[in-house]
């Protein structure tokens, strides 16, 4: 298996609601990321998780919370969003060990958010 | 400061021409080299990447890059484009060699297209 499967692919929600979205991968890989990215934009890092533990936060606001219950999941949990935060959320993973700086990041098709 | 520069937003080639696709680096130290390539709705793929040794680095999809140390270089090339390789196209960069994770600094991204 060499994908990171993300769910929904799309979601609608409105700014009172919470949701979450959700990532797997079954690569073996232990780091694991979310990305923010606007249309025709760089993604964005929000977090990294290496060893099922929060390693990078990018002062990303606390109506965005991460978890990560083991290694192969990842969900980010949101609630009282903004019209604003509406983008395509992209999970990625990596092998954390070793040579860190080189490893590849395997990207899922991400989750798009509609913030109404 | 660590950065990768895209100096064009739009690339438009002849299928079956040959296509470039440019990327600067600056980062202290030797860098960590990547290209990934996004599809409409999708996540980014990796293409590519230069870690040491051989300054050609050959890819998915037939594509190849140059890394060029005196002009902190790193361009995506294909001898002859196809129109299926239309696509955004991200250069990224990674500094911090040893560590098991590193940010990973997206270039604003080069778009792609290849007509018939």
């Amino acid at each position: 298996d060499t994908e990171v499967t993300q769910t929904p692919k799309h979601l609608v929600m409105g700014m009172t609601n919470k949701k979450s979205l959700k990532c797997e991968q079954h690569m073996g890989h232990r780091a694991m990321y979310w990305y923010k990215q606007k249309a025709k934009k760089p993604p964005e890092l929000m977090f990294v998780y290496s060893y099922e533990k929060l390693s990078i936060n990018e002062s990303v606001p606390s109506r965005f919370s991460p978890e990560c219950p083991n290694s192969s999941l990842l969900n980010l949990h949101l609630h009282a969003l903004q019209p604003e935060d509406s983008a395509l959320y992209l999970c990625a993973s990596s092998f954390a060990g070793g040579a860190g700086g080189a490893n590849v990041l395997t990207f899922g098709a991400g989750s798009r958010l509609t913030v109404l | 400061a660590q950065s990768v520069a895209q100096p064009e937003d739009q690339v438009n080639v002849a299928e079956g021409n040959p296509l470039t696709v440019k990327c600067t680096y600056s980062v202290s130290g030797n860098p960590y080299l990547f290209w990934y390539v996004q599809y409409p709705n999708r996540g980014l793929q990796f293409l590519l990447k230069y870690i040491t040794g051989d300054n050609l680095v050959k890819g998915s999809y037939g594509f190849e890059a140059e890394f060029n140390k005196s002009q902190t270089s790193f361009h995506l090339k294909k001898p002859s484009a196809l129109v299926s390789d239309s696509a955004l196209y991200f250069c990224a960069v990674r500094h911090d060699r040893g560590s098991t994770l590193g940010r990973l600094y997206f270039g604003r991204g080069t778009q792609l297209t290849v007509w018939p």
